[in-house]
């Protein structure tokens, strides 16, 4: 299966700064999902990434928000954009390879 | 759309309890189920998958059978240990074609206790 390194792994950021993550794939992936996984809650998808195309958002998240970039088959940045408090949330990326679902370690992120 | 649901939590169990968390799914087509861990300050993990019908996932003492009849996908373990405290998610995929997100229940937080 498909390792992934996401960094930053943590980070305390002001609000109305910008963060941005990065997921590195060590093999081409078709698409790259980011999702936001809030304090004590479930995991929930915030778009899909396919290299060369707009990524596809889900209801509630918004591209001047939440901005990807897919430059190629193995990488990807998702960044949090004019933060506030409510971002603070784990943010992790995830790949399809082989038979099954690899998740990058997350990124912590607090808004101060 | 797909969706999951999963028991509420959390469960506080003592050790070598058997342990069962309720899981059932809405979904189009056949999908393919999974359980997830996710210990304390850790990142997610696989636990065990299944990809058709009265397949029996199993890892680590924990096993999940696919129910197509009731939509099913419980995780049991029959003893478990303090080191099984985390989060356990339950989530589906329609196809595992590349382009299709993983979809997951609300997570059940379980405490074992010595």
């Amino acid at each position: 299966s498909a390792v992934i390194s996401q960094k930053p792994s943590r980070d305390i950021c002001q609000r109305g700064t910008s963060l941005t993550i990065q997921c590195q794939v060590d093999s081409q992936v078709t698409m790259m999902f980011w999702y936001r996984q809030q304090p004590g809650q479930s995991l929930t998808l915030i778009a899909t990434a396919n290299q060369g195309s707009e990524a596809t958002y889900e209801s509630g998240f918004v591209i001047d928000k939440f901005p990807i970039s897919r430059p190629n088959l193995t990488f990807s940045t998702l960044t949090v954009s004019n933060m506030s408090p409510e971002d603070s949330s784990i943010y992790l990326c995830s790949v399809v390879a082989g038979h099954g679902y690899t998740f990058g370690s997350g990124t912590r992120l607090t808004v101060v | 759309g797909n969706s999951v649901t999963q028991m509420e939590g959390p469960v506080t169990l003592s050790e070598e309890a058997f342990l069962t968390i309720n899981c059932t799914y809405t979904a189009t087509g056949y999908p393919s189920l999974f359980w997830y861990v996710q210990y304390p300050g850790e990142g997610l993990q696989l636990l065990l998958k299944a990809t058709k019908a009265d397949d029996k996932g199993s890892n680590k003492g924990f096993e999940a059978t696919y129910r197509k009849e009731t939509t099913s996908f419980h995780l049991e373990k029959g003893s478990v240990q303090v080191s099984d405290s985390a989060v356990y998610f339950c989530a589906l995929s329609s196809i595992i074609s590349g382009n299709t997100p993983l979809v997951f229940g609300k997570g059940t937080r379980l405490s074992v206790i010595a």
